[in-house]
């Protein structure tokens, strides 16, 4: 069974301050991860994908990602977050568990930027 | 552009009635989800569906059905709804060939059981 842990519930961060958003995974199997963000009173967008290659993955706004199989995270940073950043990330894993894909989320991360 | 859509946007309703809640994706995706959503909980997976009239569970299917008649519609249905089902529920789809995994989310119905 695959799992996805964000330890962080909220991050607060001032604004054009450096953030990272952690995330770590858990599964037998080769995998995708996503990053996912939720502006206030919408549904998700993606933010970023890695499903194979090189292990930084750039994605929109600025923000990317860096996969790291030995200690199977794949954290989310920012160099320098804007108020508009202000969201909830969502960090996702998918694999082949019984003949489809199936995508299991974490519990979400809050980042609030501060002006 | 992906278009998922909803129903609606908020929804009330009593405990024992029966709530349809509608979604419906533009872009000939084959897979599609509905999830609830909880503080602190994240997405949870409630049933999905890879083709027309499939239907499978996901991680809490108790006291939720589902309905695909047409591709582009997928229906999340409470039979009897009761307060513990206060919640965000999203819709999303999928294709299995575009973009491998890659869900594109509706903006959500926040349903209120009194």
């Amino acid at each position: 069974a695959q799992s996805v842990t964000q330890l962080d519930s909220q991050v607060p961060v001032f604004e054009e301050a450096p953030v990272e958003l952690r995330c770590n995974y858990s599964s037998s199997v080769s995998v995708y991860l996503f990053w996912y963000v939720q502006y206030p009173n919408q549904g998700l967008q993606l933010l970023l994908k890695y499903l194979s290659g090189s292990t930084l993955v750039k994605g929109i706004n600025g923000f990317e990602a860096e996969f790291n199989k030995s200690q199977t995270s794949f954290h989310l940073r920012k160099p320098s977050v804007h108020i508009s950043d202000t969201a909830e990330y969502f960090c996702a894993v998918s694999d082949l568990t019984g003949g489809y894909q199936k995508v299991t989320f974490g519990t979400g991360t809050k980042l609030q930027v501060i002006p | 552009d992906v278009k998922v859509t909803q129903s609606s946007r908020y929804l009330v309703k009593r405990t024992g009635e029966k709530v349809f809640l509608e979604c419906v994706q533009d872009m000939d995706h084959e897979n599609m989800f509905w999830y609830r959503q909880d503080p602190g909980l994240g997405l949870r997976l409630i049933y999905f569906s890879y083709d027309v009239k499939m239907k499978e569970k996901g991680d809490i299917p108790e006291g939720y059905s589902v309905s695909r008649e047409k591709k582009e519609r997928f229906s999340l249905i409470l039979e009897s709804a009761s307060t513990n089902q206060t919640s965000m529920y999203l819709c999303a789809s999928s294709s299995f060939t575009r973009e491998p995994d890659t869900q594109y989310f509706g903006p959500g119905t926040r349903l209120t059981v009194l």
